[in-house]
Order: structure tokens, then sequence, then C-alpha cells
């Protein structure tokens, strides 16, 4: 069973709109890692935020915002005001000790966003 | 400035040779990984290793394996590479501990 879904497989907006990357999760351990990650055109994959299982504040970091909901198993990009540089492939990820018995990041499929100037 | 380097950025192989795909590492981390992503499959894990000698299967290990002989190096092997192999490899490293992982700029391998 995928661990870590991504729904959107692309958006598409233009600039300045604001837009929302979700991702949900599936874990029975009480202990995990949630990550976004971005992979811009280079291919590189940037890490962007770490949140784990107990810590369900809301974080703000510019023009990007995080929404980690345990209720619905859900931990929710939003990017706002979007500018072209923000056109990538996005990646969400989960760690979580069922992972072969370690802490190993599984990933989403990931959803291409592309930002029309 | 952390670093991880993959040895090529593109690369065209033959079916049937044996192909090394290499990652270097020199944040002195123990864990490293090897990755493949595919067009709508995201990154799925084909191997990791979480010390010198030490290696894990992932969930697609079939048809590779892997080296790491010191920390800071983790070789992926085609034994004999197969157009199904054809993709992009992505390697990574991190600490135990359970924080972020660092990842090379990828090696987009292509089997004829």
């Amino acid at each position: 069973a995928q661990k870590v879904t991504q729904a959107q497989t692309e958006i598409s907006v233009v600039e300045k709109e604001d837009v929302t990357l979700d991702c949900v999760y599936e874990t029975r351990d009480t202990t995990y890692y949630l990550f976004w990650y971005k992979q811009p055109p280079s291919g590189e994959l940037v890490f962007l935020i770490r949140r784990n299982s107990f810590d369900e504040q809301n974080e703000i970091s510019g023009r990007y915002s995080w929404n980690f909901q345990k209720s619905t198993s859900s931990f929710n990009f939003t990017i706002t005001a979007s500018q072209v540089v923000d056109s990538a492939v996005y990646f969400c990820a989960l760690s979580d000790y069922s992972s072969g018995g370690s802490y190993i990041p599984t990933f989403g499929r990931g959803t291409s966003l592309i930002v029309h100037p | 400035d952390v670093k991880v380097t993959q040895s090529s950025r593109y690369l065209v192989k033959r079916t049937g040779e044996k192909v090394f795909l290499e990652c270097v590492q020199d944040m002195d981390h123990e864990n490293m990984f090897w990755y493949r992503q595919d067009p709508g499959l995201g990154l799925r894990l084909i191997y990791f290793s979480y010390d010198v000698k030490m290696k894990e299967k992932g969930d697609i290990p079939e048809g590779y394996s892997v080296s790491r002989e010191k920390k800071e190096r983790f070789s992926l092997i085609l034994e004999s590479a197969s157009t199904n192999q054809t993709s992009m490899y992505l390697c990574a490293s991190s600490i135990p501990l359970n924080t972020e992982a660092f990842f090379g700029q990828g090696t987009r391998l292509t089997v004829v």
C-alpha cells in the first residue's frame, strides 16, 4: 500500500496565484517524520522542511507555509503569490520505523508545479 | 557547503554491459541511499547502507547490487544492464538521527 499519496500529478497556475500541494500519508507508528523536497529542472532534490509527529504547529517561511494535521494524516504545502522560479516537482516524504526496520524516507510520486508568467 | 557528488550526469550504455554509478559525500554521513526516479512513479529505493560494508535492500533491488568500501563512497552496480533500467538515478546521504537527506544531482542513464 502506498504510504505517501500526492494525488495531484500536475498543477498549472499563473504567477501571483496561491497554490496548495496536497500530501496524505499512512503509518502505524506514533513517531514519524514528514518532509517536503523541491526538484527544480536541474534535477537535484532540495530539502524544504521536516516535521516530526509530535509537532503539529504550522510553519511559515516567507511565501511557503505548511499545514500538518494528524487527524487527517495530511501535510499540505502552500505557496503564496507563486513565482516562475517555483516551477518544479515537489515531493512529500515519510520516514517511520516500519520502513524496513530503519528510518528510511518513502517518497510520494511528486507533484509537478508549473507557474506561468 | 555540504555535497553529494555523482560521478556522471548523463550515461549511455549498451544492453548487457556492467555499469557502475558512483556517489561520494563529504559530510561524514553514516547513511547512504540509491533511488531510482521514473515519471509518475516518484522515487523508489533500490538499496541503502547504514555503515561501511553494510547494505540493505530497498523496494526494487532486482538487477542491482551495491558496494560501500569507504564511508564516503556508495556505488550502484548494474550487473547486466537492460533497457528497463533506463532511468534517473539519485544518490543521497543522511545522518542516522532521521534528519533530512542530501541529494546528488542525479545520473540519467540510458540503456540502448
